[in-house]
């Protein structure tokens, strides 16, 4: 089935550790994207990526960084500078980096501090 | 950032009654795009409907339905002869076109609860 894969699940950071949070998709999607949802709150956008080797900040970038070596990959990093990392992460995907398309969603990974 | 403001944080009814969840949206946009997700429990967003701002026509869906009205820039969802099934949040978000393609901006979502 296609679909986007996010793991793990559950992670607990360290004070200090960089954690990085993985995102597969078979979907053949150009654009990838990660979320971060707080609880009450909508999504906020931490970084996207139209196409493969590229990527852009979002909203709420500072302390994140990613990568998009493969167009089926997108990994977030929550590196030791993110001081609120306490939150649930979403990835997604849409065909093309174009406001019609619509956004699918992968199950989403609850990051807490340790 | 254009907003998107859905006021009803949270409304609980009981089963097979018919319940509506608001939304309104900031644009300096022509041409433009909405959409509704929903967030069971389990945390994944469900992609359920997109609207694009030249039909103005309302959808159905089975027992879901879309009132889109550009005069009072709302986007309205209702849920009729509501089930336990229908237990989430749902989210009303649309695209930022300005300045990139597809960046979604999202309302804080409403929680919605349907008890027996």
């Amino acid at each position: 089935d296609g679909g986007i894969t996010q793991s793990p699940k559950y992670l607990f950071r360290k004070e200090g550790q960089n954690v990085t949070l993985s995102c597969e998709q078979n979907l053949n999607h150009d654009a990838m994207y990660w979320y971060r949802q707080d609880p009450g709150q909508g999504l906020r956008l931490i970084y996207y990526s139209q196409i493969v080797n590229d990527f852009q900040k979002g909203d709420i970038a500072e302390g994140y960084s990613v990568s998009r070596e493969k167009k089926e990959s997108f990994p977030l990093t929550v590196t030791s500078a993110q001081k609120n990392p306490t939150a649930f992460y979403l990835c997604a995907s849409s065909l093309r980096h174009l406001g019609s398309q619509p956004q699918h969603f992968g199950d989403g990974t609850r990051l807490s501090i340790l | 950032a254009q907003k998107v403001t859905q006021a009803q944080t949270e409304i609980s009814v009981v089963e097979k009654e018919d319940v509506t969840l608001d939304c309104v949206y900031e644009t300096r946009d022509t041409t433009y795009y909405l959409f509704w997700y929903k967030q069971p429990p389990s945390g994944e967003l469900v992609f359920l409907i997109r609207r694009n701002s030249f039909d103005e026509q309302n959808e159905i869906s089975g027992r879901y339905s879309w009132n889109f009205q550009k005069s009072t820039s709302s986007f309205n969802f209702t849920i009729t002869a509501s089930q336990v099934v229908d237990s989430a949040v749902y989210f009303c978000a649309r695209p930022s076109i300005t300045g990139g393609g597809n960046k979604l901006t999202f309302g804080t979502g409403t929680q919605l609860k349907v008890e027996l």
